[in-house]
């Protein structure tokens, strides 16, 4: 089975400059995660897709950040215009079943954004 | 403020060690606790689901428990390996079937 593929895996950008994040879940996967983590802190929710509908964006910075889920399957985070403290790593994750706490995500290797 | 705290931040042991690391997070609204672990340059990896009070679930030489009377989980690790380095991660998940991460515990194994 293949796991979930993001692109790029590291990107340089300067401040001001607009990015984007790719991510391809596992097959079959309805739920599909976005988490920003900052160097020494845990993975922050960004927004959470249940198919291709938004189930939490509430942790999302709407003015600067976007999202969406094309079809129910890939998805692209969006950052414009890049502040420094967008400085993280993006981690895409997915989960088989609907929204349920009891059901292991699998995530993908992350892309390191740096800003400068 | 919802925390969930690991402690120690780091940690340093030779190969053959045995250790242990802590997850504390709310008692209250509790629906599952996740253990992941991370590799460098790696995708985070998930060791255990847990969700009733008292668990105990292994793999291997690894293990946990919950305790979500009091808010916390233990892990465990059994003669540890160099291959066991990694940064150990957990989640504490919420009855909005929220996820809240902790900072994670980062483990060194040296041969």
């Amino acid at each position: 089975e293949a796991g979930v593929a993001q692109s790029p895996r590291y990107k340089i950008i300067e401040k001001r400059q607009s990015v984007a994040f790719w991510c391809n879940p596992i097959s079959g996967h309805a739920t599909l995660y976005w988490y920003q983590q900052i160097l020494g802190q845990g993975p922050k929710l960004l927004i959470q897709f249940q198919n291709n509908g938004v189930v939490d964006d509430s942790q999302l910075p709407k003015d600067r950040f976007s999202a969406e889920r094309l079809k129910g399957v890939d998805s692209t985070l969006k950052i414009q215009p890049a502040k420094l403290e967008d400085s993280a790593v993006y981690l895409c994750a997915s989960s088989l079943q609907p929204t349920s706490g009891f059901y292991e995500q699998y995530f993908g290797p992350g892309t390191r954004l740096t800003v400068t | 403020i919802l925390n969930v705290e690991q402690s120690p931040q780091s940690l340093h042991v030779q190969e053959g060690d045995s250790t242990n690391f802590t997850c504390s997070f709310p008692s209250s609204n509790f629906y599952a606790l996740h253990w992941y672990r991370w590799e460098t340059a790696k995708s985070p990896e998930a060791l255990f689901v847990m969700t009733l009070n008292g668990d105990e679930k292994k793999k291997g030489r690894i293990s946990a428990t919950l305790n979500t009377k009091e808010g916390y989980s233990y892990l465990y690790i059994k003669g540890s390996q160099p291959e066991d380095s990694a940064t150990y991660l957990c989640a504490w998940v919420n009855n909005f079937n929220k996820f809240y991460f902790g900072s994670g515990t980062k483990l060194n194994v040296k041969p």
